[in-house]
């Protein structure tokens, strides 16, 4: 099992610049969650899908930030203009959801800089 | 909505001791209830997961008990050592089977050899 993949690893840009991450979650895992991790907040859920929809998007901080899941294995996160408070590690986590809550997996993470 | 909270926010113990962390959850109905550890650097890795049917769980050197009137659950480390030092998050499943969980602030565990 190759487990949930980001990439990239690390983004570095500057402020204005669309930023885009992507995600792999685990074969056969129908939920997908975003998460956004700083040393002042913690970890903060973003979005969530369920079978690719949106089910929960209250976590987005603003409309500068868009999520989607066109299909079972892919989600994107923008951040359209992005801006030097951006700067997280956003994590990707999946996991099967099935008559009874399981855990989630997360990916490895893209740490992501803007100047 | 549920509410995790988590204590203490960093814990300091003696290479051999035990290390507790505690989390309270405020909904009732939530049913399910993780364990991450998360090393400078890595991503969060489940540890232990407990389900509110159970009263407590133990895996090794790591235990888990849940308190379901209090609304409270515990992680228990025993021997701890130098590699044990870590983040440790606690989480609770929201109500309904959507798979969201809600995170607690985190404790920063250092481990002293």
């Amino acid at each position: 099992d190759a487990g949930v993949i980001q990439s990239p690893r690390h983004e570095v840009t500057e402020m204005g610049q669309e930023v885009t991450l992507r995600c792999k979650p685990i074969s056969g895992h129908n939920s997908l969650f975003w998460y956004r991790q700083t040393m002042m907040r913690g970890l903060e859920l973003l979005i969530y899908f369920n079978n690719n929809v949106p089910i929960d998007d209250s976590g987005m901080p603003e409309d500068r930030f868009s999520a989607k899941m066109p299909n079972a294995s892919f989600s994107t996160l923008k951040i359209q203009p992005s801006e030097p408070r951006d700067s997280a590690v956003y994590f990707c986590a999946s996991s099967l959801v099935s008559g009874a809550n399981q855990p989630q997996h997360f990916g490895d993470g893209t740490r992501l800089s803007i100047l | 909505g549920e509410n995790v909270e988590q204590h203490p926010s960093t814990l300091s113990v003696q290479e051999g001791d035990s290390a507790v962390i505690k989390c309270t959850y405020s909904d009732s109905a939530s049913n399910y209830f993780p364990w991450y550890k998360q090393e400078l650097g890595k991503r969060p890795q489940l540890i232990i997961d407990i389900r509110s049917n159970v009263g407590e769980k133990k895996d090794q050197r790591i235990a888990v008990t849940l308190n379901k009137t209090a609304k409270h659950f515990s992680l228990h480390i025993t021997e701890t050592q130098p590699e044990d030092s870590a983040v440790y998050f606690c989480a609770a499943s929201t109500y309904g089977n959507t798979g969201k969980l809600i995170f607690g602030q985190g404790t920063t565990l250092q481990v002293k050899p």
